[in-house]
């Protein structure tokens, strides 16, 4: 399989505790994007990457979340002191970003986050 | 950001022609509309991309009137497997990642 892949695919944890989601995007693709979904709405914005380099961050992604993306493939999310409210699909897209303007985002298949 | 307004639900009949239209008032010049579809517990998937005119592939038709401030989507004869939520996004993805509004939830009949 050569789409991108997040795990883990479900994660149930306790107030308070950390959490860090892994992304595999599609190899060749040197951008890549989290997005966060709740149930009924759309996907949220929270942060993007163009190779290594974290280029955008939603001004509602508190200090809570850090995103990294050390050697322009792979990427983590971490959550620190989880908190009932974020409880949510965590989903990870990649895209082949040219200088035009392309718009295709490929997106994983999510990984759900359940705070008790 | 262009902020876009769409219908928040559709019902349709297998068989049927499906058009979902989106408005984007303030779209601007570097803009894209590009529409995507989701299941329940998957990530969004693209449909269709376009800046103006009238774009087609295999599942799709985009319609955008010379003035860009809406655009339709069009799904030819839909199925069953046409149930999903559709997305209307307008930006530009070399400058800034795009934003998913509510979208509009199809729900297609026998």
């Amino acid at each position: 399989d050569t789409g991108v892949s997040q795990d883990p695919r479900h994660k149930i944890t306790k107030r308070g505790q950390n959490v860090t989601f892994r992304c595999d995007p599609i190899s060749e693709h040197n951008r890549l994007y989290w997005y966060r979904q709740t149930l009924g709405q759309g996907p949220e914005f929270l942060t993007y990457f163009q190779n290594e380099a974290q280029l955008e961050k939603s001004r509602l992604l508190s200090d809570r979340f850090s995103a990294e993306r050390p050697k322009g493939s792979f990427s983590t999310l971490e959550i620190q002191r989880t908190e009932q409210g974020d409880s949510a699909m965590y989903l990870c897209a990649s895209s082949l970003g040219l200088a035009a303007n392309t718009g295709e985002l490929f997106f994983g298949e999510g990984s759900r986050l359940t705070v008790l | 950001l262009a902020k876009t307004t769409q219908p928040i639900s559709m019902d349709s009949y297998e068989g049927q022609e499906v058009n979902i239209t989106c408005s984007h008032n303030n779209i601007a010049t570097n803009d894209y509309i590009t529409w995507y579809q989701q299941f329940p517990s998957q990530g969004p998937r693209f449909i269709i991309q376009g800046y103006k005119t009238k774009v087609t592939n295999e599942v799709a038709s985009l319609f955008i009137p010379a003035d860009r401030k809406s655009s339709t989507l069009s799904l030819p004869r839909v199925s069953l497997s046409d149930t999903a939520v559709y997305y209307c996004l307008v930006g530009d993805t070399g400058r800034r990642a795009l934003t998913f509004g509510s979208g509009t939830r199809l729900q297609v009949q026998p």
